[in-house]
């Protein structure tokens, strides 16, 4: 079954104690994003990548890293959570120049 | 600064009437636009999409209207099923699906 996995689906932590979220498509895609979820904000993209090792900010990716060594993989890393980081992530794949972006089921992380 | 905006944050429809979700943007260079229909506890699901050189695309029960003029696009669902109550967010983008831009969401309920 084609899908987008992420782990872990919820997360509670403290502050400054360093995170990574995982993201997995089986699709062969070459396009990775990350969002969060906010309300009153929609969905607003932190980092995407266009392939292996090519990876760029998005709108809002102050306090978040990524790497792409793996065209399957692309994790979330939070070197030093804060509060202001809690929030519904969402990581999301397509293939180059298709119609949409699928989606993994999102993660819900709660920074004290 | 809003690129997307989804005005409306929720929508009480009948049964079988016609719901219609808008969805404003500012960017004029967004040449394609999309909706996402998203359920609790899952990540978005893609609905339907228009690129900028049409002005109507439709889908089994959904139709996306997009008026290029006035920067404003709209999904009608007819009929109305107790299935489609979701959040829905509209999305545009430049040249692609890989970098969207979401508006804030419409909780849609519809009601028996």
């Amino acid at each position: 079954e084609a899908q987008v996995t992420q782990n872990p689906r919820y997360l509670i932590t403290v502050t400054g104690k360093k995170l990574t979220v995982t993201c997995s498509q089986n699709m062969n895609h070459e396009y990775m994003s990350w969002y969060r979820q906010d309300p009153g904000l929609g969905l607003r993209q932190i980092y995407y990548s266009m392939n292996v090792e090519v990876t760029d900010k998005g709108d809002v990716p102050e306090g978040y890293k990524v790497s792409r060594k793996e065209k399957r993989n692309f994790p979330l890393i939070l070197e030093s959570p804060s509060p202001n980081q809690t929030s519904l992530y969402f990581c999301a794949s397509t293939r180059r120049n298709t119609d949409t972006q699928y989606f993994g089921p999102g993660t819900r992380l709660t920074v004290l | 600064d809003q690129q997307v905006k989804q005005n409306s944050p929720s929508l009480s429809v009948q049964e079988g009437r016609i719901s219609i979700l808008n969805c404003d943007y500012t960017n004029s260079m967004f040449d394609y636009f999309l909706w996402y229909k998203k359920y609790p506890a899952e990540g978005p699901t893609f609905l339907i999409s228009i690129s900028s050189i049409k002005d109507k695309n439709e889908d089994g029960r959904f139709t996306v209207f997009l008026n290029k003029s006035a920067k404003h696009l709209s999904l009608h669902i007819v009929p109305s099923q107790p299935g489609d109550s979701a959040v829905y967010f509209c999305a545009a983008s430049v040249g692609g699906a890989q970098k969207l831009v979401f508006g804030q969401g419409t909780r849609l309920t519809i009601n028996p």
